[in-house]
Order: structure tokens, then C-alpha cells, then sequence
């Protein structure tokens, strides 16, 4: 069975601009949850979703966002990048809310 | 304080070594817990899955939990240079509808040949 998948593996953009990464879940897994891992906060939860809904919500500005699809997709959006934002972002995935989470490979970040 | 400490490291040890790695947390809501191993550039591998306290051996892995220390840990026997990685502790309550997990800053292990 194929694992999670992340589009793209790397990006680099500048300040300023928007970026949209993209998870695909191991098939049958319905949950999809996003960190955001950098050297010195480490391993961070930014939302879960679950049939299309977010589920939960880490500590992250507004400029974070997401969506699910129909067929467990998942994109995150974060518009008006900072130097900050720099980073792995990894997407993990679950059979259901309560299962364990599986990782991808992660979508590495450079803001400029 | 965070929620989750664990020793950055970096820790080297010889092959053939046993490796301990700990964590300890704040949270007495925490009741799953688990170990992670994550490779250079690569996305965390899930290695050991624990509910509420006692003991999980896997192969050359053993992991224990004991909830009245709030203290988990994590053992490799016999450890090879392919266990070379940084090693993530998290865990997560049982309360709400959302597993999320909090995770501990990794410790780095290097096994010297």
C-alpha cells in the first residue's frame, strides 16, 4: 500500500507571496492532519480535518488555513509568507480521528 | 515549559550498544503514547504505539510508560548504525474528537561502526 504522499518536496518563495501544499492520504484513510517542524519549535500541530470538516486547530495565525476534499485530499494554504514560516511541513494520516497517524515525507519551505 | 521535554542530544554511542531515550511530560490527560524515528529529510516513521502505562517490546525495541513519574521511555538493544536518526517522542489524550499529538524536540542518535 502506497504511503502519504506530499506535493511539492520543495519550494522556495518570498515574503509576501501565498503557497499551497498538497497531501494525499494513504488510501483509506479518512483523517489528515498538518505540522509544521523547524529547528526550534520542533514539531508543531497546526489542524486536523476529517470528511471535509476541521476537526481541530493548533495555535497558528489565520494566515494558515486549510481544506479536505471528497476523496480525503488535503491542501494548506498560508498566504502572506513570512521569514518565519520557513520550514517541514509534514502531513500525517489516520484510518479514523483516533488512529494512529502516519507521516509523509514532508514539503520542505524556504521563505526568502 | 513546554508540555513535553525530552534531551536534544546529540547523543553517540558504539555499535552493539544499548541505547536509553526518555521523555517526560506535564499533561496528566496524556494516555497514548509514542515513539518516532525520523531520518534526515525524511517524514517521522512511526516505531512504537503505548497505551497508558506498562511495557511494548518490538524486536530491539522496548518501550515504557509508567503515567505516576510521567516518564517515557525508549530502549535499543544491540543498536546498528542504521538506527542513526533523531528519535520523537509524542503523545496525545484521550479527550476530544482529534488525535493531536504533542511531540517532544527529537534526540539525535549516532551509532559509530
Amino acid at each position: 500500500k502506497a504511503g502519504v504522499t506530499q506535493t511539492p518536496r520543495y519550494l522556495i518563495k518570498t515574503r509576501g507571496q501565498q503557497v499551497t501544499l498538497s497531501c494525499s492520504p494513504i488510501s483509506g484513510h479518512r483523517s489528515v492532519s498538518w505540522y509544521q517542524q523547524t529547528p526550534g519549535q520542533g514539531l508543531q500541530f497546526l489542524f486536523e480535518y476529517f470528511s471535509e470538516t476541521q476537526r481541530n486547530k493548533g495555535n497558528f495565525p489565520g494566515r494558515f488555513s486549510g481544506r479536505q476534499f471528497s476523496n480525503s485530499r488535503s491542501e494548506m494554504n498560508v498566504s502572506t509568507l513570512e521569514l518565519g514560516d520557513s520550514a517541514l511541513y509534514l502531513c500525517a494520516s489516520s484510518l479514523g480521528l483516533q488512529e494512529t497517524q502516519y507521516f509523509g515525507p514532508g514539503t520542505r519551505l524556504l521563505v526568502l | 515549559q513546554k508540555e513535553v521535554e525530552q534531551d536534544p542530544g546529540p547523543l553517540s554511542v558504539p555499535e552493539g550498544a544499548i541505547v536509553s531515550l526518555n521523555c517526560t511530560y506535564s499533561n496528566s490527560a496524556f494516555q497514548y503514547f509514542m515513539w518516532y524515528r525520523q531520518y534526515s529529510r525524511k517524514g517521522p516513521e512511526l516505531l512504537m504505539y503505548t497505551y497508558s502505562s506498562g511495557n511494548k517490546e518490538d524486536g530491539r525495541f522496548t518501550a515504557q510508560v509508567d503515567k505516576s513519574s510521567k516518564y517515557i521511555s525508549l530502549f535499543i538493544r544491540d543498536s546498528q548504525p542504521s538506527d542513526s536518526a533523531t528519535y520523537l517522542c509524542a503523545m496525545s489524550s484521550s479527550s476530544g474528537s482529534a488525535r493531536q499529538l504533542t511531540f517532544g524536540s527529537g534526540t539525535q542518535l549516532t551509532v559509530l561502526p
